[in-house]
């Protein structure tokens, strides 16, 4: 079945500095990948929608210049928090949909971020 | 509005007993899609199915079954002879025939005391 990867599982960073999170497809190409954000006990808020080779759309509410998302290629799309604050700590998610439309949507095994 | 609408947050029960995860959505889309998935303690999200909506036979997997009924718009769960293991956070999601877009139930918590 297809596998999502994602990287790291967890990480605890200080508060100033830079976090990136790495989803990649190891089976199959994502033209679409996903990133989501989910709080102790919360479903998953989607966070923003990666693209192959284009810009992300962010969703309402999320500040693109703290959450930079590259989709530089069909299996790898890169999610940097940066400037992390506290506030930021929380579990990411990342998604992937085959190029057909509605496959399922595999997930990555999340990274847990704490910043302290 | 929400889309995907999981009322039970927390459920309980002792092993071996069958219990029922209830989703109800909402969409306007003629061709859409409805999921379940699987959270576990350690956060990945497993996949467990896919409906589309024109296929309404309820599936049955295992100790898994699923109710699809278009007339009252739900998705029921159901895990028969419930065992510690599946105890974990259930999510219901819907996928519209318009986007790639997922829009996620809250989810239902289950445990599962042995």
């Amino acid at each position: 079945g297809a596998v999502v990867s994602q990287h790291p599982s967890w990480v605890i960073c200080k508060s100033g500095t830079s976090v990136k999170i790495e989803c990649r497809s190891l089976d199959f190409q994502a033209t679409t990948m996903f990133w989501y954000r989910q709080f102790p006990k919360q479903s998953l808020m989607l966070m923003a929608t990666s693209n192959e080779g284009s810009k992300a759309t962010y969703e309402q509410g999320v500040e693109k210049d703290k959450f930079l998302i590259n989709h530089a290629s069909l299996t790898l799309s890169t999610l940097t928090v940066t400037s992390a604050h506290p506030e930021d700590s929380s579990f990411y998610i990342c998604s992937a949909i085959r190029t057909e439309n509605n496959s399922p949507l595999h997930f990555g095994n999340g990274t847990r971020l704490t910043v302290t | 509005a929400q889309k995907v609408t999981q009322a039970q947050t927390e459920i309980s029960v002792v092993e071996k007993e069958d219990v029922t995860l209830d989703c109800v959505y909402e969409t306007r889309d003629t061709t859409y899609y409805l999921f379940w998935y699987k959270q576990p303690p350690s956060g990945e999200l497993v996949f467990l199915i896919r409906r589309n909506s024109f296929d309404e036979q309820n599936e049955i997997s295992g100790r898994y079954s699923w109710n699809f009924q278009k007339s009252t718009s739900s998705f029921n769960f159901t895990i028969t002879a419930s065992q510690v293991v599946d105890s974990a956070v259930y999510f219901c999601a819907l996928s519209e025939h318009t986007g790639n877009q997922f829009y996620f139930g809250t989810g239902t918590s289950l445990t599962v005391i042995p």
